[in-house]
């Protein structure tokens, strides 16, 4: 099976503007989660989709958002960007009880 | 709030040598995973611990979960440079796991050099 691809693989974007990324799963996840890691914070959850609604949600502003199409893909939207946006965004499928998580190899994601 | 403390949070060794990761928490999960990831690409899973008490064995890796299901140890024998990388445990969180929110560890980066 192909792994989870993510696009675009690298971003550089202005303060104020706003960026979309994309995910597809594995085939036959249901389930996509994003996340945020950089040095400082680590791993962080954004939120998960299941079927098209949003399962969870992480800790985060309003300014990101997500949403899941009926073939699986992903996007997350980042509004407003801030410089503190900046860092690996990592989508990752998940299939089964014990939400083992698939990750793609992210987009790093760069505000300037 | 499940917080999952990973040490130590950076490992220098030198190839041959054994380690040990730990990570701990003050509450249960009801599964634990394991990942590495190297630079550039997102973590990999490399194993699922279930049941509390468990051990699993794999090549060189031998992984524990605590018997109260809290915490995790990640054991390397004969570390190679191909063990590089960040080290991430993540649970569960639950006696049940009907959560379905996976909270990730702190992280562990080792470095194994010739």
């Amino acid at each position: 099976k192909a792994g989870v691809t993510q696009t675009p693989r690298y971003l550089i974007k202005t303060r104020g503007q706003q960026v979309t990324l994309s995910c597809s799963p594995i085939s036959g996840h249901r389930s996509v989660s994003w996340y945020q890691q950089t040095p400082g914070q680590g791993l962080q959850f954004l939120f998960e989709y299941f079927s098209e609604t949003q399962r969870n949600k992480g800790n985060f502003p309003g300014r990101f958002s997500g949403r899941q199409f009926s073939n699986s893909r992903s996007e997350m939207n980042v509004s407003t960007l801030e410089l503190g946006d900046s860092a690996l965004y990592l989508c990752a499928s998940s299939f089964g009880h014990f939400y083992e998580q698939y990750f793609g190899p992210g987009t790093r994601l760069t505000v300037t | 709030t499940q917080l999952l403390e990973q040490s130590p949070q950076f490992l220098s060794i030198q190839e041959g040598e054994n380690l040990t990761v730990y990570c701990n928490s003050s509450s249960v999960f009801s599964s634990l995973q394991w990942y590495r990831q190297e630079p550039g690409e997102g973590p990999v899973l490399l194993v699922t611990v279930v049941t509390g008490g468990e051990v699993k064995k794999l090549k060189r890796l031998t992984f524990q979960f605590g018997d109260a299901r809290k915490d995790s140890s990640l054991h390397i024998t004969a570390a190679q440079p191909g063990d590089t990388g960040l080290y991430l445990c993540a649970g569960v969180p639950g006696r049940t796991g009907t959560a379905s929110k996976l909270t990730f560890g702190t992280g562990t980066r080792l470095q194994v050099t010739l």
